[in-house]
């Protein structure tokens, strides 16, 4: 069964601080993947997505995928209050494919 | 511009009343999925239509049906509402799934 691992949480950052959120996933011929971000009572909202190894950035946001490791990360830099929020990692298996997604990971920002 | 429309966003049910959820999304996008959150569950894929006219099971299909209505619109139809149904359900919509999914804002269940 394909599995997508997030680490456990929640996770408390000041403001400021670089918050690094990980996941690893199973299906090693997996192809894309991708983080959304999940404020309480909304829906999920697609932040980044990465399909080469090596680091993506986007603002304070950066995407880091490892094939050989099975790892991708995300790394948001001078956290802000408004970050706060569950973040969900999803890694597609192939072209076709159905995502699946990882069960997510609460961060804070304190003030 | 609207994306994903779900409707409705609440709804209260009794234990046995049947309801649809509706999904329209105006992106031309082939892929359309209704999952469903719980806490500490994660998101689970309920059904899911690859294209216009297809419909498959997903991880938790029983006591759901679907209904792949045309290009744009997607439904999710409980028989029988059971109160382990109750759930957030999200409908979403992909060209294909490499270039990620845009979801709904959500439909709010509780089963009493």
């Amino acid at each position: 069964q394909k599995e997508v691992e997030q680490n456990s949480g929640p996770l408390s950052v000041p403001e400021g601080a670089i918050a690094s959120l990980n996941c690893t996933y199973s299906d090693r011929g997996s192809q894309s993947f991708f983080w959304y971000r999940q404020y309480s009572g909304k829906s999920p909202e697609l932040i980044m997505f990465i399909y080469s190894n090596g680091d993506k950035e986007d603002g304070r946001f950066t995407a880091q995928l490892n094939k050989a490791s099975q790892y991708v990360s995300l790394l948001i830099r001078d956290s802000q209050p408004s970050d706060s929020a569950t973040y969900l990692c999803a890694v597609n298996p192939g072209a076709n494919s159905k995502l699946t997604f990882g069960k997510g990971i609460t961060l804070s920002v304190r003030p | 511009n609207a994306g994903v429309t779900q409707t409705p966003k609440f709804q209260v049910l009794k234990t046995g009343q049947s309801m649809t959820l509706q999904c329209a999304q105006d992106m031309n996008h082939n892929s359309m999925y209704w999952y469903r959150q719980d806490p500490g569950m994660g998101l689970r894929l309920i059904y899911y239509s690859a294209s216009e006219g297809t419909t498959d099971k997903g991880e938790v299909p029983n006591g759901y049906n679907v209904s792949r209505l045309n290009k744009r619109e997607f439904s999710l139809r409980l028989e029988s509402a059971a109160p382990s149904q109750t759930s957030v359900y999200f409908c979403a919509s992909s060209e294909t799934g490499i270039y990620g999914y845009t979801f709904g804002s959500g439909t709010r269940l509780t089963v009493v």
